[in-house]
Parts: structure tokens; C-alpha cells; sequence
């Protein structure tokens, strides 16, 4: 199975901030990589497939980079509403993994 | 409101069986993969299998082979997760998700977009 490690596991930040969190895959997965945005108590919310095509109606300071086995989920200008948990999730083949999670906390 | 509504969680006995369903309403599941992902107490997300729009391919986590199945009524615009053989590590959110658009024989595996807001189950002796 595609191992999928996130970085980091959890970080502090203040609204308005950049924050970078980054996905690597065990072995190359071209760009069949998803994110996923889980509030507590709420069921996960995809933000980007594709590695960098934004699901529609998600604001445009989420941005997804990367090819091969490095990705990124960017948030540019951290808004209150955006503190959770983000996942990314490879789909190049089954079985299908996700990574262990970033929790984006207020600083 | 176009939603997944997964149902049929709660708490069962170790070595107990449970079916859970979900229904969807406003969207258009019968010629999508659909899948089941689950999430323990406090941890991530875990893939738990995939059914494509003909059945043709049917696919399993290793943890839950041969103990779990999955089907599908595309009449009915649902989905089902038959669970035997149940421990505490199977006790979690267990979600149901909406995969790719696809209507062949062989699909691409999926992304998960929208998900359902989850059903709790609970193994306990």
C-alpha cells in the first residue's frame, strides 16, 4: 500500500497567516492526490483533487501544488472558519490512504 | 439539499454483525463509485472499500476482507455495508462518500466528494 505522510502533525496560527502543510506519498502518484477540510464533529469536505483543481465553491486562498510524490495544500490569509483538520488522500490505486492529518490550531 | 444519509450504527457485541445503509437524496449516485471510509475515536481517516456504479469492481481494506460487504441498489440510490465478525478496532464514524463519475466495467479509483455525515459504531463486550 501508498503510505501517505503529512507534515506537520499539527500547527499554531494567526489569522491572516500562510500556512504550507505537506503530503508524501511512498511512491509516485502523478497528481491523483485529494484534501480534505474536517471540522470537529463534522464530516470531511474536499478542497482540492487533481492535486491542484479547487473543488468548486471553496475560496480561492486554498491552493494545492505539487506532482509525483511531494504535494502542498496552501492557505493564503487564514481565516477564523478555517482552523481543523486537513487530510490529503491518494487515489492512483487501491488500496486508497490517506494521511495521518494536520491540525491547524489558533495561535 | 442534495446529502448522503448513512443509518444502521450503533453499539454491538465483539463477534456481532451490523448492516449499515445510506441513502441518497439530490444526487446522482447510481452511475458513481461509491465507498465507505471510516474514522476511529480521535484518530484519521481509513478507507474501508469501494463498489463501482455496475458492481463490477468491488474493493476491500485488508483490515476488513472477508469480513465485510459491500453492495448496492441503484434503483433505490443506496448503498450498503454488511459488517460481520466485529472487534473494538472496527468501532468508528463510518461515513459513506460519493466517488468518480464512471458507468464501464473498470473505473478509476475515486476521490470522495460529497460524504455523508457519518453513523457511530460501537463493538463493545
Amino acid at each position: 500500500a501508498i503510505r501517505m505522510t503529512q507534515s506537520p502533525s499539527s500547527l499554531s496560527a494567526s489569522t491572516g497567516d500562510r500556512v504550507n502543510i505537506t503530503c508524501r506519498a511512498s511512491q509516485a502518484i502523478s497528481s491523483y492526490l485529494a484534501w480534505y477540510q474536517q471540522r470537529p464533529g463534522k464530516a470531511p469536505k474536499l478542497l482540492v483533487y487533481g492535486a491542484s483543481s479547487l473543488q468548486g465553491g471553496v475560496p480561492s486562498r486554498f491552493s494545492g501544488s505539487g506532482s509525483g510524490t511531494d504535494f502542498t495544500l496552501t492557505i493564503s490569509g487564514l481565516q477564523s472558519e478555517d482552523f481543523a483538520t486537513y487530510y490529503c488522500q491518494q487515489y492512483a490505486t487501491y488500496p486508497l490512504t490517506f494521511g495521518g492529518g494536520t491540525k491547524v490550531e489558533i495561535k | 439539499e442534495a446529502q448522503l444519509v448513512e443509518s444502521g450504527g450503533g453499539l454491538v457485541k465483539t463477534g456481532g454483525s451490523l448492516t449499515l445503509s445510506c441513502e441518497a437524496s439530490g444526487l446522482a449516485v447510481d452511475t458513481h463509485t461509491m465507498n465507505w471510509v471510516r474514522q476511529a475515536p480521535g484518530k484519521g481517516l481509513e478507507w474501508v472499500s469501494s463498489i463501482t456504479s455496475s458492481r463490477a469492481e468491488i474493493y476491500y481494506a485488508d483490515s476488513v476482507k472477508g469480513r465485510f460487504t459491500v453492495s448496492r441498489d441503484n434503483a433505490r440510490n443506496s448503498v450498503f455495508l454488511h459488517m460481520t465478525s466485529l472487534t473494538s478496532e472496527d468501532t468508528a464514524v463510518y461515513y459513506c462518500a460519493r466517488g468518480r463519475y464512471c458507468v464501464s466495467s473498470s473505473c478509476l479509483p475515486p476521490w470522495f466528494d460529497p460524504w455523508g455525515q457519518g453513523t457511530l459504531v460501537t463493538v463493545s463486550s
